[in-house]
């Protein structure tokens, strides 16, 4: 079973409008973070957004914000008045377990939401 | 230099060749990573490094050998690659579990 689902391939949407990038998960581990990346058609990953698990209010970092429903094991990123320059891959991830300072956890990743912003 | 560094951006080589990729992390992080993204495909975690001992392997071909002599440097070793290996092949580093930061990327292409 996928452990993370992005169900949006694609996604096309007008300059100024906002955007909401559908995440599900999947852990049975009651300690886990949930982050948002972003990359252009450089490759590299640009980091956007972090929800932990324990957190008791959504994250939000300038124009992005995550909503995060823990009993439906969402976490969908918002992008509020979307600009030309947010044409990009998008992609969930999720990090299991809590590694105190010096451990070391991979993280997995969704397939991506290929989003384009039309003028 | 700040951040993840990995060179070089792209690379071509044949399937009887060898080469090595790259990594290199100015973040004070303990902990490096090696993944592979193939079109349509989600990233793929192949290898984990913590304090430069290699804690996680995914099941990866022997024909990909990592090596990290320290905290700061991470490399992949190639040989005798297929072409289903050419993909962007991505390092990223950590603090525990945060702070996750990836470099650009190497775009390998095997012919």
């Amino acid at each position: 079973a996928q452990k993370i689902t992005q169900t949006q391939p694609g996604m096309f949407v007008q300059e100024k409008e906002a955007v909401t990038l559908d995440c599900t998960y999947d852990t049975s581990d009651p300690s886990y973070g949930l982050f948002w990346y972003k990359q252009p058609s450089s490759g590299e990953m640009i980091f956007l957004i972090y929800q932990g698990s324990y957190d008791q209010q959504n994250a939000t970092e300038g124009r992005y914000s995550l909503n995060f429903q823990k009993a439906r094991k969402s976490a969908n990123l918002v992008i509020s008045a979307s600009q030309l320059g947010d044409s990009a891959m998008y992609f969930c991830a999720m990090r299991e377990g809590h590694r105190p300072w010096g451990g070391a956890d991979g993280l997995t990743f969704g397939k991506g939401t290929h989003l384009i912003i039309q003028p | 230099e700040t951040g993840v560094t990995q060179t070089p951006r792209h690379l071509v080589m044949g399937m009887t060749n060898k080469k090595s990729l790259k990594c290199e992390q100015h973040l004070g992080h303990n902990a490096m990573y090696w993944y592979k993204q193939s079109a349509k495909k989600p990233l793929e975690l192949m290898f984990v490094y913590n304090f430069k001992e290699q804690t996680e392997n995914n099941s990866v071909p022997s024909r990909f050998s990592p090596e990290c002599p320290n905290s700061s440097h991470l490399f992949l070793h190639l040989h005798t690659l297929q072409p289903e290996d050419s993909a962007l092949y991505l390092c990223a580093s950590s603090q525990g579990g945060d702070g996750y930061t990836f470099g650009s990327g190497t775009r390998l292409t095997v012919v």
